[in-house]
């Protein structure tokens, strides 16, 4: 089946700093990538919707200047939280759509758990 | 999009067959119903997915009534292993946007 890999699988950083994770397809291509946080005992939150090429649709209530999203390639998506505080302390979970497979298909990544301290 | 209504919880014992019913009312017409089993500290994996009827893999059966506004997922004979949380979503195929609801955990016991 199709593979979705993240990068760093668990990261820790200090308040202040940026850290990226990478979202990477490893058999297939995505046009369309999806982020999503999850916080303890809770379910997944959309974040944004990353398409290949073009600028991320953000959900309602999430910044986008903040959360910096790039689609470079049709592979890889990288989520950047910049100026890190200890409330973005999260689950992150990306998946990805396959272009050339159905529409109706999704593969989700195995989530990237963030520590700010 | 539409919104699910599933169980917050429910339990079992090894063995026994488990089915957990999820209400979507407001489903679209192009929309196919999936679900997915989610581990603590890991992403979701796919179960299962239908439009109408049922369906049936491996690991599960999907039963969805002819009017679709709910879906009941069956999983036989149940182990230790299947204790998880189980999301039952309603997936267009324009946006492919999935928004998650609370998830029933599904705790089984031996």
């Amino acid at each position: 089946g199709a593979v979705v890999s993240q990068h760093p699988s668990r990261v820790i950083c200090k308040s202040g700093t940026s850290v990226k994770i990478e979202c990477r397809s490893l058999d297939f291509q995505a046009t369309t990538m999806f982020w999503y946080r999850q916080f303890p005992k809770q379910s997944l939150m959309l974040m944004a919707t990353s398409n290949e090429g073009s600028k991320a649709t953000y959900e309602q209530g999430v910044e986008k200047d903040k959360f910096l999203i790039n689609h470079a390639s049709l592979t890889l998506s990288t989520l950047t939280v910049t100026s890190a505080h200890p409330e973005d302390s999260s689950f992150y979970i990306c998946s990805a759509r396959d272009a050339g497979g159905s529409a109706y298909e999704q593969y989700f990544g195995p989530g990237t758990r963030l520590t700010v301290t | 999009l539409a919104k699910t209504t599933q169980p917050i919880s429910m339990d079992s014992y090894e063995g026994q067959e488990v089915n957990i019913t999820c209400s979507h009312n407001n489903i679209a017409t192009n929309d196919y119903i999936t679900w997915y089993q989610q581990f603590p500290s890991q992403g979701p994996r796919f179960i299962i997915q239908g439009y109408k009827t049922k369906v049936t893999n491996e690991v599960a059966s999907l039963f969805i009534p002819a009017d679709r506004k709910s879906s009941t997922l069956s999983l036989p004979r149940v182990s230790l292993s299947d204790t998880a949380v189980y999301y039952c979503l309603p997936q267009g195929g324009a946006t492919n946007k999935l928004i998650f609801g609370t998830g029933t955990l599904l705790a089984v016991q031996p």
